[in-house]
């Protein structure tokens, strides 16, 4: 079975830009999750998606946004972006969510911002 | 608001040595506990996991995890460490109730030959 496969895995954008950052979920899982990774701060939860509806939304500005698709496939963009955007961007799925599901993390998108 | 300590940034141990690495989460309602494991250059993957019933729990390559409700903690445990160990790992608490996932800073574990 393949796994989470996240794309492209480097992106470098300057500032005041906008990046679309692709996920493809394991086949048959339906959960979607994103979280943002730096030094020190570890993984910070984004949102979750399942059948193409935001379940939960974490503590970042609107300027973070996602989708799914009816495949389960899930984009996830940054707009206007700021240095502090830098990180590691994971994505993880799962069968049917956060509770009680074990997470299969992508490589990871790793978004430098200039 | 729901949140997840690990207390030791880096962690070095010499092979053979014993390993605990805390956790320790603050939300009172039900929630599962998890850790996930980081190696160099791999993606992250779970290592065990705590949904309900006995609250020490087996994982993968001989670690395991205590829960112990009074102390919101859920410490990873491992008695004899090997230098294949070193990675980051990772805390995770889920909170039923908010349905979201709170991950700890991470700890990096170096394991010495």
């Amino acid at each position: 079975k393949a796994g989470v496969t996240q794309t492209p895995r480097y992106l470098i954008k300057t500032r005041g830009q906008q990046v679309t950052l692709s996920c493809s979920p394991i086949s048959g899982h339906r959960s979607v999750s994103w979280y943002q990774q730096t030094p020190g701060q570890g993984l910070q939860f984004l949102f979750e998606y399942f059948s193409e509806t935001q379940r939960n939304k974490g503590n970042f500005p609107g300027r973070f946004s996602g989708r799914q698709f009816s495949n389960s496939r899930s984009e996830m963009n940054v707009s206007t972006l700021e240095l502090g955007d830098s990180a590691l961007y994971l994505c993880a799925s799962s069968l049917s969510g956060l509770a009680k599901n074990i997470q299969y993390f992508g490589a990871g998108t790793r978004l430098s911002v200039l | 608001a729901q949140s997840v300590s690990q207390h030791n940034h880096h962690v070095i141990l010499s092979e053979a040595a014993s390993l605990e690495l805390g956790c320790n989460y603050s939300y009172g309602g039900t929630v599962n506990l998890f850790w996930y494991v980081q190696y160099p250059g791999q993606h992250l993957q779970l290592l065990l996991k705590y949904f309900s019933g006995d609250p020490l729990v087996k994982g993968i390559k001989g670690f395991e995890a205590e829960f112990i409700k009074s102390k919101f903690s859920f410490n990873l445990r491992k008695p004899s460490v090997q230098w294949s160990d070193t990675a980051e790992y990772f805390c995770a608490v889920n909170a039923i109730n908010n349905n979201d996932m709170r991950f700890g800073a991470g700890t990096r574990l170096t394991v010495k030959p």
